[in-house]
């Protein structure tokens, strides 16, 4: 079975341009988290989609940060502009259903670095 | 809002136990859980406490004491492979189920 993916794997990009991270979750699954993991923080929670509805967004850094659920099978994790001090991995997860958050199963990352 | 603390750093012998603690206070609490991350992989579900006492899982045991707002992960015959980062994470009560991660205790396992 195909676990969770996500693209690109690395990104490397220049202060000021947009990125875009993608993920695809499990399917089936119907809650979808967005993580943003650091040295410093450890794993944020960014943003929680259940049913591809946004639940609590209040982990979204800033107005940079956007991120959308079109469909039950892939979401995306946009930034612009992007900074510096957003270089981290980025890891999407889902879980069965928002009964079993604690089950979740997360992507292999993106590493993202902003020069 | 929800504070975890974990140690940053554990070094222990291959072969030994290894106990990592957690602490946690939480204005609502459901559950917690462990996740292992080895470096540069995403973290993988380990265990999950819900209610007093202890879940064994071959060599590895999570407790919890919601008293006392503490857990810990026991890992037993340790191994080389066993050295990751063990990540402490509770599930609060409420509207939805909110899930907040410590930042970790990375375990380094010696010859």
């Amino acid at each position: 079975d195909a676990g969770v993916i996500q693209s690109p794997r690395h990104e490397v990009t220049e202060m000021g341009q947009e990125v875009t991270l993608r993920c695809k979750p499990i399917s089936g699954h119907n809650s979808l988290f967005w993580y943003r993991q650091t040295m410093m923080r450890g794993l944020e929670l960014l943003i929680y989609f259940n049913n591809n509805v946004p639940i609590d967004d209040s982990g979204m850094p800033e107005d940079r940060f956007s991120a959308k659920m079109p469909n039950a099978s892939f979401s995306t994790l946009k930034i612009q502009p992007s900074e510096p001090r957003d270089s981290a991995v980025y890891f999407c997860a889902s879980s069965p259903s928002s009964g079993r958050v604690y089950e979740q199963y997360f992507g292999p990352g993106t590493r993202l670095t902003v020069t | 809002g929800q504070n975890i603390d974990q140690p940053t750093e554990m070094t222990a012998t291959e072969g030994a136990i290894v106990q990592i603690n957690c602490t946690y206070q939480t204005s609502g609490f459901n559950g917690l859980f462990w996740y292992q991350q080895h470096a540069g992989e995403a973290p993988t579900f380990l265990s999950y406490n819900v209610l007093d006492g202890l879940e064994e899982k071959g060599r590895f045991s999570s407790f919890l004491s919601r008293s006392k707002g503490y857990s810990y992960l026991l890992l037993k015959e340790l191994q080389m492979k066993d050295s990751a980062s063990y990540l402490c994470a509770v599930v609060n009560s409420g509207g939805y189920q909110k899930v907040t991660f410590g930042t970790g205790t990375k375990l380094q396992v010696i010859p």
